[in-house]
Order: structure tokens, then C-alpha cells, then sequence
């Protein structure tokens, strides 16, 4: 799976809009950008996910440039609840038997403030 | 069904001891993963079922672990002689597809 990089930690303002960036300059053309994030003592929590067009669901919208090197997470009013860490990942979404896991890296962390 | 359970929340244990940790899917979802969570960092995939089929087991740490889905329902993640470095969150999740797993909240192991 290709490498992603999320800056370490983020803040943003209550009932403003949340843009968590992520690069993943090596994707390959059948890979899909995958979020999670995992607000504190509980397990990761699945955000939305997408291939090269923008997707929108209840929780976020995904925007993916047209190279698909980098995407953007953004959660549109932020509220204290979102805070919380970030996970950008990229995989394949074809079931194989090694392939079936998520790699998470560090991921962001997002405090929103009031 | 209200997600995916664990159970225990919270276990500490002496080094040297055998744990178990029991994670029960969601009914319909007929995968099932285990992953270890270290402080700050982001969870690592361990092992894999489909149904009751372990497909990927190469990611657990050491023959000290091991895990089993008999039934194809719930699943069981053992520790054995357990150290130190063993300390951490072990999270289950499961999934009906290749995408949008649903995670438990995970049991925190302490090994003192």
C-alpha cells in the first residue's frame, strides 16, 4: 500500500470548517483513499472513501486533486466532538489475503477549540 | 446489534501470565481483524479471518500469540508468558467488505 504523510496536529475553531490534508504522491491508479479517525479510548472510526472523484456523506467531504497525489478531509462546522486523531490511508480495495489490512501511520490530530 | 464488542475493557495482568481477549462482530459481517494500538502511535495489523478461516497470520507478533474464530462468530486473541512490551490497546474490528470496518473500542492490556 502506498505511504501516506499527514502533518502531525492541527487546530481549528468551533463551527469552522476542518481541512485535514494528506499526500500520497506514490498511490497507484486502483488505489483509494481511505479516512478514519479515532477520537480518544475508542476504536478508529470509518469517515468516507474514495478513488479520484470528490465524495460528500453525512460526516465529511473528500476532495482528491487530479493527479491523486494529495486529498483533503474537510468536516465543514467542526464542533468539540471531532476532535480527535485523523487517519489518511490508501490501499487496494480487492480482497486478498495479505492485502486485507489497514496500515495506519500517525496520523493527525485534530483539537478544536472553542 | 449495537457494533462490534470486546471484552474485557481493561485487563492487567503479571508478566509471565496467559490472557485472553474475546471480540464478538457484527452478526452479519462475516470478516473479522485484530489490530495492537501502542501509545501514539496508530493501530497494527495483526491476523484475519473470513468466517472461520485464518487468511493472514504472518503480522502476529510471536508464536506468543494466537487467535481463533471457531465458529465463524465470535473471535478469541491470546497472549501467552506475557511480557511487557506486550502492553497496549488490542482492537477487533469487523467488516461485511473491503472497505468501512467497523472497529470496537478495544481492550487495554497492562502487563506489570
Amino acid at each position: 500500500d502506498a505511504k501516506t504523510t499527514q502533518p502531525p496536529s492541527m487546530d481549528c475553531a468551533e463551527g469552522r470548517a476542518a481541512n485535514l490534508p494528506c499526500n500520497h504522491s506514490t498511490i497507484s491508479g486502483n488505489e483509494y483513499v481511505y479516512w478514519y479517525r479515532q477520537i480518544h479510548s475508542q476504536g478508529p472510526q470509518y469517515i468516507i472513501h474514495g478513488l479520484k472523484n470528490n465524495e460528500t456523506n453525512e460526516m465529511a467531504s473528500l476532495i482528491i486533486t487530479e493527479d491523486r497525489k494529495s486529498s483533503t478531509l474537510i468536516l465543514p462546522h467542526a464542533t468539540l466532538r471531532d476532535t480527535a486523531v485523523y487517519y489518511c490511508i490508501v490501499r487496494l480495495p480487492t480482497l486478498n489475503n495479505a492485502g486485507n489490512m489497514l496500515t495506519f501511520g500517525g496520523g493527525t490530530r485534530l483539537m478544536v477549540k472553542p | 446489534d449495537t457494533g462490534v464488542s470486546q471484552d474485557p475493557r481493561h485487563k492487567i495482568t503479571k508478566r509471565g501470565q496467559n490472557v485472553t481477549f474475546r471480540c464478538d462482530p457484527i452478526s452479519e459481517h462475516n470478516r473479522l481483524y485484530w489490530y495492537r494500538q501502542t501509545l501514539g502511535q496508530g493501530p497494527e495489523f495483526l491476523t484475519y479471518f473470513q468466517n472461520e478461516a485464518q487468511l493472514e497470520k504472518s503480522r502476529l507478533l510471536s508464536d506468543r500469540f494466537s487467535a481463533e474464530r471457531p465458529k465463524g462468530s465470535f473471535s478469541t486473541l491470546e497472549i501467552q508468558r506475557t511480557e511487557q512490551g506486550d502492553s497496549a490497546m488490542y482492537l477487533c474490528a469487523s467488516s461485511p467488505y473491503n472497505y468501512g470496518y467497523t472497529f470496537g473500542s478495544g481492550t487495554r492490556l497492562t502487563v506489570v
